[in-house]
């Protein structure tokens, strides 16, 4: 399979708070991994794309300053949302591709269970 | 340009048939995925389509015509525990993935 976990699963903070949220692909190397944010009833809104050892591409609209993204590893990549604030409470969802299968193609994402950020 | 599009909303009865749209608009084209999301969670792959035509897996299905920009996922034998979002998303030229806004799913008993 293609496992992607996501820690924590629920985080309430304090206002201008930095939160920390970690991706990672359990039984496959992740060569890519896209940070999502999606609003109650919403689509899914693409934040960022990030490739191992290098710097995230951000989605217009998103600040890299704020939400700083690190993919250190092929299985392990972070989102740390800076300064927090109560508009910044959603439910974030990282996807990884790069899993191995005879019938999908390599670029198929896999999701993690999402982290559901409640700021104070 | 791009753009793909499904429908907000559906409600369908328990045990019956719903058929799910999904067009969409590309000039370079690696795909069409079909996604399952219940409230509150993260979405689940459901299907993959490449090739024109229909691709059946148990109780759901997916069809793809390229030429119409057009997919559709079929649910059959409704139940309860259908009730979800399902996002359509088409690969592009670039192996990034598109997103439709989703349509919302509603079993009645």
């Amino acid at each position: 399979g293609a496992v992607v976990s996501q820690h924590p699963s629920w985080v309430i903070c304090k206002s201008g708070t930095s939160v920390k949220i970690e991706c990672r692909s359990l039984d496959f190397q992740a060569t890519t991994m896209f940070w999502y944010r999606q609003f109650p009833k919403q689509s899914l809104m693409l934040m960022a794309t990030s490739n191992e050892g290098s710097k995230a591409t951000y989605e217009q609209g998103v600040e890299k300053d704020k939400f700083l993204i690190n993919h250190a590893s092929l299985t392990l990549s972070t989102l740390t949302v800076t300064s927090a604030h109560p508009e910044d409470s959603s439910f974030y969802i990282c996807s990884a591709r790069g899993g191995t299968s005879q019938t999908l193609p390599q670029e198929t994402q896999y999701f993690g269970p999402g982290t559901r950020l409640l700021v104070l | 340009g791009q753009n793909i599009d499904q429908p907000t909303e559906m409600t369908a009865t328990e045990g019956a048939i719903v058929q799910i749209n999904c067009t969409y608009q590309t000039s370079g084209f690696n795909g069409l995925f079909w996604y399952q999301q219940h409230a509150g969670e993260a979405p689940t792959f459901l299907s993959y389509n490449v090739l024109d035509g229909l691709e059946e897996k148990g109780r759901f299905s997916s069809f793809l015509s390229r030429s119409k920009g057009y997919s559709y996922l079929l649910l059959k034998e409704l139940q309860m525990k259908d009730s979800a979002s399902y996002l359509c998303a088409f690969m592009d030229s670039n192996y990034q993935l598109i997103w439709g806004a989703g349509t919302k799913l509603i079993i009645k008993p």
